[in-house]
């Protein structure tokens, strides 16, 4: 069974600080992994999708690094901004497509 | 905002009653996908719709059921409903049907209260 684990649950930071998170996946039958951030009263914002070993890509102050093989994938904002605060998602899928699953979230607060 | 639009925005329900979520997808996107989310957890995957063929499902049952559309929108239907049910219900549509590798696009969600 698959079962997508994200830590910290929350994380308060200063403006300016950077900060990481972590996205823990089942390596077996891994297909592609989902990044998104999700503001309050938004819609959830795609980041990244990523499906090689050792991909890594970057959007601005926002970047994420993938093992397939450890199943584990990092999300780092350099220098925080207030604008960073929501929640960030990621989602693993399997190579069918009714194994999707989401983590339950890093809840992230920039104090300005 | 992306263009992926839903309604209603909230609804409530009473037990055992059916209800209906409309989804439009992007333009130019062929495949919506569903997703419940409980309170305090991630979305969980309902199932996936592929030019109006089911094309993926997750662990929901036979109740929850869909349409798309020529046009590419799309219906989640609930049937019977339960208290479990209250969640915010988010629909997301992609390009080129394969939603596991293509960028998903979401809506901002219906949030349904069943009383």
């Amino acid at each position: 069974i698959l079962n997508v684990e994200q830590s910290p649950q929350s994380l308060h930071v200063q403006e300016g600080d950077s900060t990481n998170f972590t996205c823990s996946f089942p390596s077996s039958n891994f297909y592609a992994l989902h990044w998104y951030r999700w503001e309050t009263a938004k819609s959830p914002e795609a980041l990244f999708v990523m499906t090689l070993n050792g991909d890594e890509k970057k959007k601005g102050r926002i970047s994420a690094t993938l093992n397939t093989k450890e199943g584990y994938s990092y999300l780092y904002i350099k220098g925080s901004q207030p604008e960073d605060s929501a929640t960030y998602l990621c989602a693993s899928w399997e190579t069918s497509y009714d194994k999707v699953i989401f983590g339950p979230g890093t809840s992230l607060s920039v104090i300005p | 905002e992306t263009g992926v639009t839903q309604s209603p925005t909230h609804l409530i329900k009473t037990r055992g009653q059916q209800v209906t979520l409309r989804c439009s997808s992007q333009s130019g996107h062929n495949t919506v996908s569903w997703y419940q989310q409980a309170l305090g957890q991630g979305p969980q995957f309902i199932f996936q719709y592929y030019r109006e063929e089911e094309n993926g499902r997750g662990n929901f049952p036979p109740r929850f059921s869909g349409l798309q559309f020529p046009n590419y929108s799309s219906e989640l239907n609930v049937n019977a409903l339960e208290l479990d049910d209250s969640a915010l219900y988010l629909c997301a549509s992609s390009q080129v049907g394969a939603a596991s590798t293509d960028t998903q696009y979401f809506g901002p969600g219906t949030r349904l209260t069943v009383l």
